[in-house]
């Protein structure tokens, strides 16, 4: 079965330190991969996402991404987080050979930035 | 700057009354979504529609159902509300050949 999984539930990082969020998919071929961050009472918004080419990809807000195919893996990361980054993030998978924007989704991990 | 407009943003139902979510999108796009979101499960897929009139059931369709009488909004109905159905519900839309949705800021129901 297609699935999404986020094995951390919440994290928690300090202002200024390093953040790696993991993404492992399950899918019968390599999706189109995506991250998107919720802030609190907000809708969901696109943070970046791969469709084929490099598989270290560049977002939104200072975020990248490396795709790795081994592994099923799509793992998100900063180098050094904000405390406006505190927000749950998505990862989710479409399949590429149907272009109508109907993803799988991830249970979410909840990111809260100590001062 | 593309929006997908959910009207009612906070709602209070009574167990057994049908209630209607809206919304409405302004970039022409073909492909309109219903997720709904729940702690610690994610967004789970309710019902899409890639055209005008057309629907297709998602991953728990049971007690919802929708409607697409125009390009631009996507109604999802729940016709008789249970507590079971207390949750945020997430509308989004995406451009035909596309795959990256835009959301709206979401509905949060809460049935008593």
């Amino acid at each position: 079965a297609q699935s999404v999984t986020q094995p951390d539930i919440h994290i928690t990082v300090s202002e200024g330190a390093s953040l790696e969020l993991r993404c492992n998919y399950s899918y019968g071929a390599t999706p189109y991969l995506f991250w998107y961050v919720q802030s609190p009472g907000q809708g969901l918004q696109l943070l970046l996402k791969y469709f084929s080419g490099d598989t270290l990809v560049q977002g939104i807000k200072g975020f990248e991404a490396e795709f790795k195919r081994s592994q099923s893996s799509f793992n998100l990361r900063k180098p050094s987080v904000h405390w406006s980054d505190a927000a749950e993030y998505f990862c989710a998978v479409g399949a590429p050979w149907v272009n109508t924007g109907k993803l799988i989704f991830g249970q979410g991990t909840t990111l809260q930035v100590k001062p | 700057d593309v929006k997908v407009t959910q009207s009612s943003r906070y709602l209070v139902k009574r167990t057994g009354e049908k209630v209607f979510l809206e919304c409405v999108q302004d970039m022409d796009h073909e492909n309109m979504f219903w997720y709904r979101q729940d702690p610690g499960l994610g967004l789970r897929l309710i019902y899409f529609s890639y055209d005008v009139k057309m629907k297709e059931k998602g991953d728990i369709p049971e007690g919802y159902s929708v409607s697409r009488e125009k390009k631009e909004r996507f109604s999802l109905i729940l016709e008789s509300a249970s507590t079971n159905q207390t949750s945020m519900y997430l509308c989004a839309s995406s451009g035909s050949g596309a795959n990256v949705l835009t959301f709206g800021a979401g509905s949060r129901l809460t049935v008593l």
